[in-house]
């Protein structure tokens, strides 16, 4: 399974951007990244997807690099509701052949006021 | 977007009995649901994926003796944690995703204590 590698914490100014960066060097052709977040004690929230080109949507923008061997996760305005933990995940294909997603470590990215 | 719902959010059991967890996916038809464990501090681990009416297919390393997964429906799995020990105490997240879905939506989470 693709691992995906991210720096432990950040701290971000609230109403500037956060960048998340992970690295995936390992994905394969097909294998999606994505990104969830995860505030204490609650199931995971989906953010954003992609597989090579950069996707934006109303939570986010993910910047995937050519190689697609890393990419990066841009929150625009970082509020303090923003402060979690951001995990960077390479969907994989499970034996069954249906799809699992496998965590890294994660990285808690703080707004700070 | 599509909701799952874990029960219960929170669960004392003791020593040596058997508890068990249930995730609906509540306004859609989950082809595969997968089951992870989160101790403290630390990123999710998935124990297992089930795809409806066929066994589950665990994590190297986790017992499957111990979790019992049953997916026998297309809204409903259960986890099913026997004999548990104190070690066993954690946040257990299912999640679940539709055949043709872009992503998984997860439940709320089931913390597990076991004295």
């Amino acid at each position: 399974d693709a691992k995906t590698t991210q720096p432990t914490s950040m701290d971000c100014a609230e109403g500037r951007a956060a960048n998340l960066p992970c690295n995936h060097s390992t994905i394969s052709g097909n294998e999606y990244v994505y990104w969830y977040r995860q505030i204490h004690s609650q199931g995971p929230q989906y953010i954003i997807h992609g597989l090579k080109n950069n996707e934006t949507n109303e939570m986010a923008s993910l910047i995937i690099t050519e190689d697609r061997k890393s990419s990066t996760l841009i929150l625009p305005h970082a509020t303090l509701r923003d402060t979690a933990v951001y995990y960077c995940i390479v969907r994989a294909r499970a034996t069954s052949g249906t799809y699992k997603y496998i965590f890294g470590t994660g990285t808690r990215l703080k707004v700070l006021a | 977007g599509a909701v799952v719902s874990q029960h219960p959010s929170r669960v004392i059991c003791k020593s040596g009995t058997s508890v068990k967890i249930e995730c609906r996916s509540l306004d859609f038809q989950a082809t595969t649901m997968f089951w992870y464990r989160q101790f403290p501090k630390q990123s999710l681990m998935l124990m297992a994926t089930s795809n409806e009416g066929s066994k589950a297919t665990y994590e190297q390393g986790v017992e499957k003796d111990k979790f019992l997964i049953n997916h026998a429906s297309l809204t409903l799995s259960t986890l099913t944690v026997t004999s548990a020990h104190p070690e066993d105490s954690s946040f257990y997240i299912c999640s679940a995703s539709r055949q043709g879905d872009t992503e998984a939506f997860f439940g709320q989470g089931t913390r597990l204590t076991v004295v």
